[in-house]
C-alpha cells in the first residue's frame, strides 16, 4: 500500500460545486503539504501544516481551505470550483526537523481535477 | 526568499547518449537540492538530494548531480539515456537551517529519449 494516499484520483465536476480531496499517510510525519500542478508551471504550494493545530498558507491558497483531521489526514477543499482550478494535485509528507529531515517530500500519486 | 530555474522545458536525446537537466537556485542560506522525477500518471519520487558534505551525489538509476556553489548550479546528468528515462523532473531547493522547510520547485523539464 502507498505510504500517501490520495482520494479521489480523478474527478470531474462543475463550476460551483464543492469539491474534497482527501489525503492520508501512514508515514509518521507531522508535516503535510498540498501543492497543484499544471504543465509548464511546476509545483505550487496551496497549503500546509506543521502539525494538526498550525495551518499555514502557501503560495497560491485563494479559492482553497484545508482541514487538518488528525496526524495523518489532511484535505483541500475548494468551495465554488472554477474551471482555472483544474489541474492535478498532490498531497506530500515531510518529517520534522528533529527527525532526519533535509526537507525531503514525500508525494501521493495525485488527483487530477476538471472543473467544467 | 529561493528560486529555481529550469534551462529548458524539453530535452530530447538519443538512446545512449548523455542526459544533462539544468538546474540554476538562488537562495540566501545554504541550500538543500533536490532532483525529483515524475513518470507519466506517476507522482513525484526522490532521483537524489545534496545537503551537506560531498558536491557530486548519485541517485537512483544511474543519475548524479554536482553541487556547484560558485555557479550556483545543481544539473543533473546520466552517462547514457534509456527509453525508461523518458520523464518530466524536477529540481527543488528548500532552506536549510530554517525552523521549518519549504521546497521550491523549478517549472520542470519534460525529458524525451529516441531510440
Amino acid at each position: 500500500d502507498a505510504d500517501v494516499t490520495q482520494t479521489p484520483r480523478n474527478r470531474i465536476t462543475k463550476t460551483g460545486k464543492r469539491i474534497m480531496l482527501e489525503c492520508s499517510q501512514t508515514k509518521g510525519h507531522d508535516r503535510m503539504y498540498w501543492y497543484r500542478q499544471d504543465p509548464g508551471l511546476g509545483l505550487r504550494l496551496i497549503y500546509y501544516s506543521f502539525d494538526v493545530k498550525d495551518i499555514n498558507k502557501g503560495e497560491i491558497s485563494d479559492g482553497y481551505s484545508v482541514s487538518r483531521q488528525a496526524q495523518a489526514k489532511f484535505s483541500l477543499s475548494l468551495e465554488s470550483a472554477i474551471p482555472n482550478q483544474t489541474a492535478l494535485y498532490f498531497c506530500a509528507t515531510s518529517g520534522r526537523l528533529a527527525q532526519t529531515n533535509t526537507g525531503e517530500l514525500f508525494f501521493g500519486e495525485g488527483s487530477r481535477l476538471t472543473v467544467l | 526568499a529561493q528560486s529555481v530555474t529550469q534551462l529548458g522545458s524539453h530535452v530530447s536525446v538519443s538512446e545512449g547518449a548523455l542526459v544533462l537537466l539544468r538546474c540554476n537556485y538562488s537562495s540566501s542560506v545554504p541550500p538543500y537540492l533536490f532532483w525529483y522525477v515524475q513518470y507519466p500518471n506517476q507522482g513525484l519520487q526522490l532521483l537524489l538530494k545534496y545537503t551537506t558534505g560531498a558536491t557530486l551525489v548519485k541517485g537512483i538509476n544511474g543519475f548524479e548531480a554536482e553541487f556547484k556553489k560558485s555557479e550556483t548550479s545543481f544539473h543533473l546528468t546520466k552517462p547514457s539515456a534509456h527509453m525508461s528515462d523518458a520523464a518530466e523532473y524536477f529540481c527543488a531547493v528548500s532552506r536549510a537551517g530554517a525552523g521549518s522547510y519549504q521546497l521550491t520547485f523549478g517549472k520542470g523539464t519534460k525529458l524525451s529519449v529516441i531510440p
